[in-house]
């Protein structure tokens, strides 16, 4: 079985600052790591997804992710905070194959002008 | 990226109506969609997977027969919520896995509320 915990439900940083949200994997199998954003009453939108290639993975917005197997932890930073990047985000993990994806219960980024 | 499109986008019921969402990929097939739901600040819940063609598997604790699922085609997944009543009333998001990229994508979501 798959499971992540993030790591903080909210997270407060000035605009142009560094941005560090925390997740942490358990897995039976090799992971499937991803990081998702969602804005207020819309879906999930795809950051990026570790898929046990490289273990930096870059995403869209400025975002990237690293994949640590010995920390368990796939943490998500943006070296430059934007007013737009004010969103819950998700990190989810799965197994190989069909399986369905697992999420955390999020982190609320707030930026502060 | 992929789109994945739900219909509507919000519905307001009356308790004990059935309410029928639509999910679309748009531009891929889809052989496997997924149903969850969410709760205000909260995470997303698996409901259920379901598979083109095949009944759909439920998660512990969801009700099969209140949350009917049908996947008839590569690109159209529904969830009809029978009978509904005010706890029934929540964020449904589905999603679809595009497997030529095994990518989950997420569609904007359904707000339903049971008066």
């Amino acid at each position: 079985a798959q499971s992540v915990t993030q790591l903080g439900s909210h997270v407060s940083v000035s605009e142009g600052a560094l941005v560090l949200l925390r997740c942490n994997y358990s897995s039976s199998v090799p992971p499937y790591l991803f990081w998702y954003v969602q804005y207020p009453n819309q879906g999930l939108q795809l950051l990026l997804k570790y898929t046990s290639a490289a273990t930096l993975v870059k995403g869209i917005n400025g975002f990237e992710a690293e994949f640590k197997k010995s920390e368990t932890s796939f943490h998500l930073t943006k070296p430059s905070a934007h007013m737009s990047d004010a969103a819950e985000y998700f990190c989810a993990v799965r197994g190989s194959g069909n399986t369905p994806l697992v999420f955390g219960k999020g982190t609320r980024l707030s930026v502060i002008a | 990226g992929a789109v994945v499109s739900q219909h509507p986008s919000w519905v307001i019921c009356k308790s004990g109506t059935s309410v029928k969402i639509e999910c679309r990929s748009l531009d891929f097939q889809a052989t496997t969609m997924f149903w969850y739901r969410q709760f205000p600040k909260q995470s997303l819940m698996l409901m259920a997977t379901s598979n083109e063609g095949s009944k759909a598997t439920y998660e512990q604790g969801v009700e099969k027969d209140k949350f009917l699922i049908n996947h008839a085609s590569l690109t159209l997944s529904t969830l009809t919520v029978t009978s509904a009543h005010p706890e029934d009333s929540s964020f449904y998001i589905c999603s679809a896995r595009d497997r030529r990229v095994d990518t989950q994508y997420f569609g904007p979501g359904t707000r339903l509320t049971v008066l």
